[in-house]
């Protein structure tokens, strides 16, 4: 079964500053999709960046970009210029065969002036 | 914008009360979810459903069961409520082809049995 591991159950980033966020997950297909989400405070949870396995090009959406090391099976989010309205939960999740998804634990990320 | 609504935000219900929580995507989505989370667990998986009247469990099934009679109406029953069901319920939607397998969610619903 996939597993998919946030090692930082908190992290915080003064505002301005650029923060990384760890997920690391297994398993033994080949096609698959990683995914982060964000839950900010009392407000649902919305997708942040999507990346394909058989993409090698790390996917990027404006302030968000990840680093994808599939051999290493990593997939990293990193938060440019960080922003009051990033904070919140922080989701890493795992896609393969099937439709389902699966999270990991999350990570609380505040951003502090 | 796909919109997924859950019923209520806020639900308190007594043990043993058979409890109904509702969730309604209005995008045609073909799969529905229904998860839990729980601080420290993050979300779990309780059942989905890739059509009307079709379902699969999840990781976590047990003390629950769902309905969905209507392609865009997915209910998760309670049949009789217990304290260590108290948690954060969300219900999520997406397209199911590969390459629109996004999910969006609900906003969520805070249930609490005494």
């Amino acid at each position: 079964a996939q597993t998919v591991t946030q090692s930082q159950p908190e992290m915080s980033v003064q505002e301005a500053e650029t923060v990384t966020l760890s997920c690391t997950y297994d398993t033994s297909e080949n096609n698959y999709y990683l995914f982060w989400y964000k839950q900010p405070p009392s407000r649902q949870m919305i997708l942040v960046i999507r990346q394909e396995a058989y993409k090698q090009q790390n996917a990027t959406e404006n302030r968000f970009s990840v680093n994808f090391q599939k051999a290493a099976k990593s997939f990293s989010l990193k938060i440019s210029d960080s922003q009051l309205g990033d904070t919140a939960m922080y989701f890493c999740a795992f896609q393969g065969g099937s439709e389902k998804l699966v999270f990991g634990k999350g990570t609380k990320l505040t951003v502090n002036p | 914008d796909v919109k997924v609504t859950q019923s209520s935000r806020y639900l308190v219900k007594r043990t043993g009360e058979k409890v109904f929580l509702e969730c309604v995507q209005d995008m045609d989505h073909e799969n529905m979810f229904w998860y839990r989370q729980d601080p420290g667990l993050g979300l779990r998986l309780i059942y989905f459903s890739y059509d009307v009247k079709m379902k699969e469990k999840g990781d976590i099934p047990e003390g629950y069961s769902v309905s969905r009679e209507k392609k865009e109406r997915f209910s998760l029953i309670l049949e009789s409520a217990s304290t260590n069901q108290t948690s954060m319920y969300l219900c999520a939607s997406s397209l199911g082809l590969p390459a629109k397998n996004i999910q969006y969610f609900g906003a969520g619903t805070r249930l609490s049995v005494l």
